[in-house]
């Protein structure tokens, strides 16, 4: 079973749409949780980290369930510009520093 | 600040060849990763360093040497090129010990490695 396992996708989804993005991790150690979006052949980058209160940035809600292992981004009123791969990553509190990068979720966000 | 830089952009080699990645980041930060991402695939970690004058095998270390030159520069080597080697190498940086909710990975650009 992987550390961080998030759907695949692709989803699909036309402009104005809300669509939520789901991932669960697996390791007790989990420390501190992210969301990044990562463009076609560009590097990932830091879209908002997660907080167990629920945050909020703009159209971005991310949502964190430690007693479940469970995390979510719900992004609302779809942007194409919102198409991209979203990753879910989960720093560990362990020796080493490891982080763990889910295999991302794909959007394509259609007119 | 620039951030993470990475030299070059694209490379081609030919099988048996060597080279050198480079990284460099100016956010003072402890730790460092090298990547690799194969087409449609996640990030596969290969060497990290937590702070400067250590390095750590990830979990693809295999045909790849680092080096963390000081507290800014990480590099990757590859001695002997082989075309499973061909993939888009990512170089992180990250603050450690420092507030949690920055305390994550910023990314380099990337090098786009050819090995024919």
């Amino acid at each position: 079973r992987k550390e961080v396992e998030q759907d695949p996708g692709p989803f699909n989804v036309p402009e104005g749409a809300t669509v939520a993005f789901n991932c669960t991790y697996s390791n007790s150690a989990s420390q501190s949780f992210f969301w990044y979006r990562q463009d076609c052949r560009k590097e990932p980058k830091l879209l908002m980290s997660v907080y167990s209160s629920g945050n909020e940035d703009g159209r971005f809600t991310a949502q964190l369930n430690r007693a479940s292992q469970y995390i979510s981004l719900l992004i609302r009123d779809s942007k194409l510009s919102d198409s991209a791969t979203y990753l879910c990553v989960v720093n560990l509190n362990t020796g080493g520093f490891k982080t763990i990068f889910g295999a991302g979720t794909r959007l394509f966000v259609k007119a | 600040n620039a951030g993470v830089t990475q030299t070059p952009k694209f490379q081609v080699l030919k099988t048996g060849q060597s080279m050198t990645l480079q990284c460099a980041q100016d956010m003072n930060h402890n730790s460092m990763y090298w990547y690799r991402q194969d087409p449609g695939m996640g990030l596969r970690l290969i060497y990290y360093s937590a702070s400067e004058g250590t390095t750590d095998k990830g979990e693809v270390p295999n045909g790849y040497n680092v080096s963390r030159l000081n507290k800014r520069e990480f590099s990757l080597r590859l001695e002997s090129a082989a075309p499973s080697q061909t993939s888009v190498y990512f170089c992180a940086s990250r603050p450690l010990g420092g507030q949690g909710r920055t305390d994550t990975q910023y990314f380099g650009p990337g090098t786009r490695l050819t090995v024919l």
